[in-house]
């Protein structure tokens, strides 16, 4: 059975901390890896992993995929309150099939 | 949320009521995802729709029926609207990127009350 797991569940940290999310996945065909952030309405785009070893960046969110070893972290650095959110990992099959997410990571960052 | 467009945002049902959840895209995609979204749960597939015409079930589709009407819309009808459907429901839709890569859009949801 295809399974994307994510962890730790939920997170508090502090302003300014760095925070590594993780996710690991178990899945046939498997094509990509996505993360999405979710602030009480729909999720929006962070990251699309499709090799192994390659850092994607944007500010102050980086994220890598291993495929080797099946998993992938999401790293943010100098955390913000407007961090706090669910972050969702999912994983993309084939062309034209429905995501497989986790359950999310509550990250909530206290000033 | 770029292109993909859902109503009601939100409704209040009794139990045994049924309604219908409208979702539409603009971007010319053939394929077409309703998820429902529960804590701690993550977002799990209700239906899809690989092209107009068709349509299959997901993870949790008990309770539900769909139509793909067109290649526009996508809906989801609840008949007999249950408690435990409350939820929050988002429908979907890819974007593929150059090579392996594709994503999804989602629309801004439907939160959903059943007393």
């Amino acid at each position: 059975e295809d399974k994307v797991v994510q962890s730790p569940l939920s997170l508090v940290v502090h302003e300014g901390d760095t925070v590594t999310l993780n996710c690991s996945y178990e899945v046939t065909n498997f094509r990509s890896l996505l993360w999405y952030k979710q602030e009480k309405k729909a999720p929006t785009f962070l990251f699309m992993l499709t090799s192994s070893g390659i850092e994607k960046k944007s500010g102050r969110l980086s994220s890598i995929l291993d495929k080797k070893e099946l998993f992938s972290i999401l790293n943010i650095t100098a955390t913000q309150t407007g961090d706090s959110a669910v972050y969702l990992c999912a994983v993309v099959r084939q062309a034209g099939t429905a995501l497989i997410f986790g359950k999310g990571t509550t990250l909530s960052v206290s000033s | 949320n770029a292109g993909v467009t859902q109503t009601p945002k939100f409704q209040v049902l009794k139990t045994g009521q049924s309604m219908t959840l409208q979702c539409a895209q603009d971007m010319n995609h053939n394929s077409m995802y309703w998820y429902r979204q529960d804590p701690g749960m993550g977002l799990r597939l209700i239906y899809y729709s690989a092209s107009e015409g068709t349509t299959d079930k997901g993870e949790v589709p008990n309770g539900y029926n769909v139509s793909r009407l067109n290649k526009r819309e996508f809906s989801l009808r609840l008949e007999s609207a249950a408690p435990s459907q409350t939820s929050v429901y988002f429908c979907a839709s890819p974007a593929r990127w150059a090579g392996a890569g594709e994503t999804q859009y989602f629309g801004p949801g439907t939160r959903l009350l059943v007393l």
